[in-house]
């Protein structure tokens, strides 16, 4: 069963912190990494993707992939209030049409 | 301007009717998904049309049927709704078909089976 698992949370993280997302999947034949974030009652927006092992950088996101250990996290610098959502991440196979899609884990930033 | 626009947003109903949802994209985009979020936010893909070509078709009861008449529009009939319906539907976009394309979101439509 190829699957994509987060932590659901609630992760509860000070204002100004370093917010941690973690993910892990099944499937070793992966090759695309997206982190997507929701807003409670709105749709799934696109924060970053990634192809390659390492650390992927924007602005105040990073994403770092290892293959090796079937895992992929999102940090996000300097958290704000607004950052407050459920971040989602998806994996997907080239070859394979469709993105699997984690629980989510709901992140909330304390003023 | 809406990228990916759906209609209704909130859809109210009875169990065993018949149900449409509309779904627009105006990014030039080749591929199209529908997928079904529960109470959990599980976001799970249940159709995908690449061209007006249906490429994916997950376990989803034949109650469900999507329709691309060009490839800027998917909509998706539900016959005989049921309580376990009841979930968020959202339709996406992609420029091209694989795994490796990134999604954009329609804001969702709210569907209730009561």
């Amino acid at each position: 069963q190829k699957e994509v698992e987060q932590n659901s949370g609630p992760l509860s993280v000070p204002e100004g912190a370093i917010a941690s997302l973690n993910c892990t999947y099944s499937d070793r034949g992966s090759q695309s990494f997206f982190w997507y974030r929701q807003y409670s009652g709105k749709s799934p927006e696109l924060i970053m993707f990634i192809y390659s092992n390492g650390d992927k950088e924007d602005g105040r996101f990073t994403a770092q992939l290892n293959k090796a250990s079937q895992y992929v996290s999102l940090l996000i610098r300097d958290s704000q209030p607004s950052d407050s959502a459920t971040y989602l991440c998806a994996v997907g196979s080239f070859g394979n049409e469709k993105l699997t899609f984690g629980t989510g884990t709901r992140l909330t930033i304390i003023p | 301007d809406t990228a990916v626009s759906q209609t209704p947003k909130y859809l109210v109903t009875q169990m065993g009717n018949d149900k449409s949802i509309k779904c627009e994209q105006n990014l030039g985009h080749d591929t199209m998904y529908w997928y079904k979020q529960d109470s959990k936010k599980f976001l799970k893909i249940m159709f995908s049309y690449n061209n007006k070509e249906l490429i994916i078709n997950e376990t989803v009861p034949n109650r469900f049927s999507p329709k691309s008449p060009d490839k800027a529009h998917l909509n998706l009939h539900i016959n005989s709704l049921e309580l376990g319906d009841s979930a968020v539907y959202f339709c996406a976009s992609s420029p091209g078909q694989g795994a490796g394309e990134t999604q954009y979101f329609g804001p969702g439509t709210r569907l209730l089976v009561l």
